[in-house]
C-alpha cells in the first residue's frame, strides 16, 4: 500500500508570497495528481503528471520519480488561492487513487 | 467541467436503513470510482468499476456494495447504514486513455 505524506499540513501566508507544498510517497507510481478543494467541498484537478514539470498560470507542479517526491508551487499568491491542496498517486491498473491528507492553505490580504 | 452528477446531494437517514447513492456521467468514460472523505483520513477508495458489470473493492469496502448496469451510472449502496458511514461521498470518473480523474460534487450523508 502506498503511503502518501504531505507537508506542511497547514500554511498561512501573506498575499504575494511564493508558496510550496510538498508530497512524498513510498511506492513507485504511474502518475501523481494535484487537486484543489475549496470550502464547500468541490474537488478540482489541477495537474496530473508522471515526469518533469507542468505549469498552468501561477501554478507549477514538479515531480522527481527517483526520489518519490512532488512539489506544488504557487507564485504571487492571492486570497482566492486559499483552499485545501491534495496530492494523490496512481499505481498501475484500474484501481483508484491513494491520497495524502491535504494541506490547508490560507492566504491573507 | 466533466459531465458528472451525484444524487442526492444531502441525505439524513437513520441507523439500520438502506441507502443508495447515484453517480451519473455523460462522458461515456470507462472507469468510475466511489470515495469517502473524513476528517483526519482524507479521501479513501470504497469501490471502483472498470466497465459495465465489472467492479472491485477498494480500501474501505466493508458495509458497501456497488452496481453498474449501464456505462453512465454507478450506484453505491449501504445495505444497513451505521453512524460510522456518516461522511462525504465523492464519485469520480476517468477515461481509459489517461490516469486523470474528474470528481463529482459530492454527497453529504448523515446517519443518526
Amino acid at each position: 500500500k502506498n503511503e502518501v505524506e504531505q507537508s506542511p499540513q497547514n500554511l498561512t501566508a501573506q498575499e504575494g508570497e511564493f508558496i510550496t507544498i510538498n508530497c512524498s510517497y513510498s511506492v513507485g507510481i504511474s502518475a501523481l495528481h494535484w487537486l484543489q478543494q475549496h470550502p464547500g467541498g468541490g474537488i478540482v484537478s489541477l495537474f496530473m503528471l508522471s515526469s518533469g514539470k507542468k505549469k498552468h498560470g501561477r501554478l507549477i507542479a514538479t515531480i522527481n520519480i527517483q526520489e518519490k517526491h512532488s512539489s506544488l508551487h504557487i507564485t504571487a499568491s492571492h486570497p482566492r488561492d486559499s483552499a485545501v491542496y491534495i496530492c494523490a498517486v496512481k499505481g498501475g491498473g484500474a484501481d483508484g487513487l491513494t491520497f495524502g491528507k491535504g494541506t490547508h492553505l490560507i492566504i491573507q490580504p | 467541467d466533466a459531465g458528472i452528477t451525484q444524487s442526492p446531494r444531502h441525505k439524513v437517514t437513520e441507523t439500520g436503513t438502506p441507502v443508495t447513492l447515484r453517480c451519473h456521467q455523460t462522458e461515456n468514460h470507462r472507469y468510475m470510482y466511489w470515495y469517502r472523505q473524513d476528517p483526519g483520513h482524507g479521501l479513501r477508495l470504497i469501490h471502483y468499476s472498470y466497465g459495465v458489470k465489472d467492479t472491485d473493492k477498494g480500501e474501505v469496502s466493508d458495509g458497501y456494495s456497488v452496481s453498474r448496469s449501464k456505462t453512465e451510472d454507478f450506484l453505491l449502496t449501504l445495505e444497513s447504514a451505521t453512524s460510522s458511514q456518516t461522511s462525504v461521498y465523492f464519485c469520480a470518473i476517468r477515461p481509459g486513455t489517461t490516469y486523470e480523474q474528474y470528481f463529482g460534487p459530492g454527497t453529504r450523508l448523515t446517519v443518526t
